[in-house]
């Protein structure tokens, strides 16, 4: 199975910020990465697919980058809106695994 | 809009079964894979399982292999998840979420997303 480590686990910031969300699965997977955002008791939202195109009705300030075992989330600016955890996901094999999730929060 | 909607959750103690619906609309059910995915308490979230636009593969999560099998009735536009042998660590939210792929043997990883339904494994 691939294993999705993503960094930090957790992260303070202010309304603002450039925030930058890193992942590393334990083996390649190409572009096969999408990242999440989770607010309790709401359904995921997709924000990025195949690890930088911008899901359709998300906002600019959400960029993804990477390939192969390295990818990075950036939210450009950080708004009120944006405080929650951040998951990534292989698509490239199954089981389609999914990092520990980042939890943003406000400082 | 596309819409997914999860029922069937509640309370089951271990060793028994439930089983999950999860009722879609808003888009050509029978034209995309679907995914079960799941959140125990105060963890994140955990892939469960994925079946093909057209019922033909399956694919599962080891931690519910041989206990969990992935249906669909793309008559109803109705995915099922029924969850045998249940074990306490199985408690937790269970989505169900659209993959973003149409048509294909192949898999993208999920767009849409329902809100989930609760299920409590307890004695």
């Amino acid at each position: 199975d691939i294993q999705m480590t993503q960094s930090p686990s957790s992260l303070s910031a202010s309304v603002g910020d450039r925030v930058t969300i890193t992942c590393r699965p334990s083996q390649t997977i190409t572009t096969s990465l999408n990242w999440y955002q989770h607010k309790p008791g709401k359904a995921p939202k997709l924000l990025i697919h195949t690890a930088s195109n911008l899901q359709s009705g998300v906002p600019s300030r959400f960029s993804g980058s990477g390939s192969g075992t390295d990818f990075t989330l950036t939210i450009s600016s950080l708004q009120p809106e944006d405080f929650a955890i951040y998951y990534c996901q292989q698509s490239y094999g199954t089981p389609f695994t999914f990092g520990q999730g980042t939890r943003l929060e406000i400082k | 809009q596309v819409q997914l909607v999860e029922s069937g959750g509640g309370v089951v103690q271990p060793g028994r079964s439930l089983r999950l619906s999860c009722a879609t609309s808003g888009f050509t059910f029978s034209n995309y894979p679907m995914h079960w995915v799941r959140q125990a308490p105060g963890k994140g979230l955990e892939w469960v399982a994925v079946m093909s636009y057209d019922g033909r593969d399956e694919y599962y999560a080891d931690s519910v292999k041989g206990r969990f099998t992935i249906s669909r009735d793309n008559s109803k536009k109705t995915l099922y998840l029924q969850m045998d042998s249940l074990r306490e660590e199985d408690m937790g939210v269970y989505y169900c979420a659209r993959d973003r792929r149409q048509n294909s043997g192949s898999y993208l990883g999920p767009d849409y997303w329902g809100q989930g339904t609760l299920v409590t494994v307890s004695s």
